[in-house]
């Protein structure tokens, strides 16, 4: 099994600043990696797929990298909106793996 | 916009069965695979199982195997998750996920439903 560790648990951020979020799988996974996004008592939101491509409507102000099993999920000025909980799921392998998420939550 | 709606969650005891509905809609069914996923109370999200869009191919995860059962019925455009001799670390909010494209390999999921809560305790 390919474990996902997510890193911070939890990220402090103001409105308007950048917040940097990693995932690195214990395994090469390829590009073959998702991010998420859940709010409380809400569903999980599909952010980005093969590490790097933004979900329809998504602001461009998320963006996803790779560098081989670290992967990044940027949000380059985060909005008030954005303070959320964060997953990565990697899909190289069975059985589909996530992280143990970021919480994003306001300076 | 497509849609997803979970059914069928329930408190039961240790030991007893469930089984979970997931009715779909505004997009063509039977051309996605679906997946369940589900989050225990305060915890993460946890992949459960998968079935093909024809339902010929079915995955699931090591916690689940041998107790719990997906199934779909593309006539109905509904996926089912039978769950048997549950145990209480199945307590959790259970999602249905429609997998992003009809492509064999590309398991990530761009619509969830709301989630059904199956609680198991005596």
């Amino acid at each position: 099994e390919i474990v996902m560790t997510q890193s911070p648990a939890t990220l402090s951020v103001s409105p308007g600043e950048r917040a940097t979020l990693s995932c690195r799988a214990s395994q090469s996974v390829s590009s073959n990696l998702a991010w998420y996004q859940q709010k409380p008592g809400q569903a999980p939101r599909l952010l980005i797929y093969g590490a790097s491509s933004r979900a329809t409507g998504l602001p461009a102000r998320f963006s996803g990298s790779v560098s081989g099993t670290e992967f990044t999920l940027t949000i380059s000025s985060l909005q008030s909106e954005d303070f959320a909980v964060y997953y990565c799921q990697q899909y190289e392998s069975w059985p589909l793996t996530f992280g143990g998420g970021t919480m994003v939550e306001i300076k | 916009e497509e849609q997803l709606l979970e059914s069928g969650g329930d408190l039961i005891q240790p030991g007893g069965s469930l089984r979970l509905s997931c009715a779909a809609s505004k997009f063509t069914f039977s051309s996605f695979a679906m997946s369940w996923v589900r989050q225990a109370p305060g915890k993460g999200l946890e992949w459960v199982s998968l079935i093909s869009a024809s339902g010929g191919s079915t995955y699931y995860a090591d916690s689940v195997k041998g107790r719990f059962s997906i199934s779909r019925d593309n006539s109905k455009n509904t996926v089912y998750l039978q769950m048997n001799s549950l145990r209480a670390e199945d307590t959790a909010v259970y999602y249905c996920a429609k997998k992003g494209l009809p492509v064999a390999s590309d398991n990530w999921f761009d619509s969830w439903g709301q989630g059904t809560l199956v609680t198991v305790s005596s």
